[in-house]
């Protein structure tokens, strides 16, 4: 079963500093994977996803993600954290074991706190 | 606006009273699915719908659990019978193909389920 994980419940950064949120991944064909974000009382908000080709992709509000085969990973990236950047992120790969339908399946989310 | 939309977006009921759920997707979206998400868990596939079909509904726990979309646009998610368990946020989603693993998909808002 292809799946998602995420390590971190919780990064902590300070603002203007580099921010890393990782995720690992395991599919059994093409990894189909994304990024989304959730602000309080809000919906998840796309950010980058990774289909084919350069393995460094870039994204909205200054976000990137890069794409490692050998290593399964597709950690989320930001050269300067801000404040505003605090939420809860989740990756995502998308799945059709079994049912047929391309789902996504979810890691359970990392929490980022950028502290001014 | 032109972003999905859910309402309500708060519901409290009591057990055993039926609720239904309602998604706007965006104008012209063909896919349209819904996701349930426990706290501190990623959304988890319910069921999926193209354009009026429901092609997949795999992950609805069970059958007190119903969704339709009957003109291809607005889709209901009805919950029969409603237990504490069922607490959650239930997240909608659409898609404008057909659901194909490249496809992003845009999320709602969500309605959060309380059930006494």
């Amino acid at each position: 079963a292809q799946s998602v994980a995420q390590p971190e419940d919780q990064v902590n950064v300070a603002e203007g500093n580099p921010l890393t949120v990782k995720c690992t991944y395991s599919v059994s064909g093409n990894p189909y994977l994304f990024w989304y974000v959730q602000y309080p009382n809000r919906g998840l908000q796309f950010l980058l996803k990774y289909i084919t080709g350069d393995n460094l992709v870039k994204g909205s509000y200054g976000f990137e993600a890069e794409f490692n085969k050998s290593q399964t990973s597709f950690h989320l990236k930001k050269p300067s954290a801000l404040v505003s950047d605090s939420a809860l992120y989740f990756c995502a790969v998308r799945d059709k074991e079994g049912s047929g339908t391309y789902k996504y399946i979810f890691g359970t989310g990392t929490r980022l706190k950028v502290l001014a | 606006g032109a972003g999905v939309s859910q309402s309500p977006r708060y519901k409290v009921t009591k057990r055993g009273q039926d609720v239904a759920l309602r998604c706007d997707p965006i104008s012209g979206h063909v896919s349209l699915y819904w996701y349930r998400q426990a706290l501190g868990q990623g959304p988890e596939f319910l069921t999926y719908f193209n354009y009026e079909a429901q092609q997949d509904k795999s992950g609805l726990p069970n059958d007190r659990f119903s969704a339709e979309r009957p003109e291809g646009s607005i889709s209901t998610l009805t919950i029969q019978r409603t237990e504490q368990r069922d607490s959650a946020m239930y997240r909608c989603a659409s898609s404008r193909g057909a659901g194909g693993p490249q496809e992003t998909q845009y999320f709602g808002p969500g309605t959060r389920l309380l059930v006494l």
